[in-house]
């Protein structure tokens, strides 16, 4: 397996449900990122980590919440979600500039999550 | 974080004609920009980027212009074929000098046969 790959592809749950979306990178780089997709903003960061750093924007709610257990793993924990938050779930990983990288974002296929 | 503006929306051409995207951001620390491709049920993928310390750079049949003055960055694409009908996303980053790119809201570009 290479590159960035993303379980479970599609995902459907309650509000009251908790699941979580799995990211695996097996390029070797040192951060890894979560966006969220939807037609309303197409491409909304939410989470970065990199090098043990964690870097978030503020508008995330905190139904939402992101475990790096090493540099090649990423999950996002879904509790009590909304319908709103019914989007595509891209993850991604680089090598950033720190890390002699270039930055190039290399994306999986993403995680659609509907919430009914 | 960064404030990324990207027009137009959408962008019809016919094949064979030129497209032109156009992004502007706000924090003129900001130094690396970059321009992802998603085609339709696909992934983003990086086509083309530039570094602050250049005004242009060209590859085949795309290329990136640079005006750190005026905060702007633009895509060019020439002769274009239909599949270069996708989403075009343009990106600076999170905020200065960091590696964390955020998004403008995208163009999609749709080529005429």
């Amino acid at each position: 397996e290479t590159g960035v790959t993303q379980t479970p592809r599609h995902l459907v749950m309650g509000m009251t449900n908790k699941k979580s979306l799995k990211c695996e990178q097996h390029l070797g780089h040192n951060a890894m990122y979560w966006y969220k997709q939807s037609a309303k903003k197409p491409l909304e960061l939410m989470f970065v980590y990199s090098l043990e750093e964690r870097v978030e924007n503020n508008s995330v709610p905190s139904r939402f919440s992101p475990e790096c257990p090493n540099s090649s793993h990423l999950f996002l924990h879904l509790h009590t979600l909304q319908p709103e938050d019914s989007a595509l779930y891209l993850c991604a990983s680089s090598q950033e500039w720190r890390g002699g990288g270039t930055g190039e974002l290399f994306f999986g296929e993403g995680s659609r999550l509907t919430v009914l | 974080g960064e404030n990324v503006e990207q027009h137009p929306s959408t962008l019809s051409v016919q094949e064979g004609d030129s497209a032109v995207i156009k992004c502007t951001y706000s924090d003129s620390a900001s130094n690396y920009f970059p321009w992802y491709k998603q085609e339709l049920g696909k992934r983003p993928q990086l086509i083309i980027d530039i570094r602050s310390n250049v005004g242009e750079k060209k590859d085949q049949r795309i290329a990136v212009t640079l005006n750190k003055t005026a905060k702007h960055f633009s895509l060019h694409i020439t002769e274009t074929q239909p599949e270069d009908s996708a989403v075009y996303f343009c990106a600076a980053p999170w905020g200065g000098g960091s590696y964390i790119p955020t998004f403008g809201r995208g163009t999609s570009l749709i080529v005429h046969p």
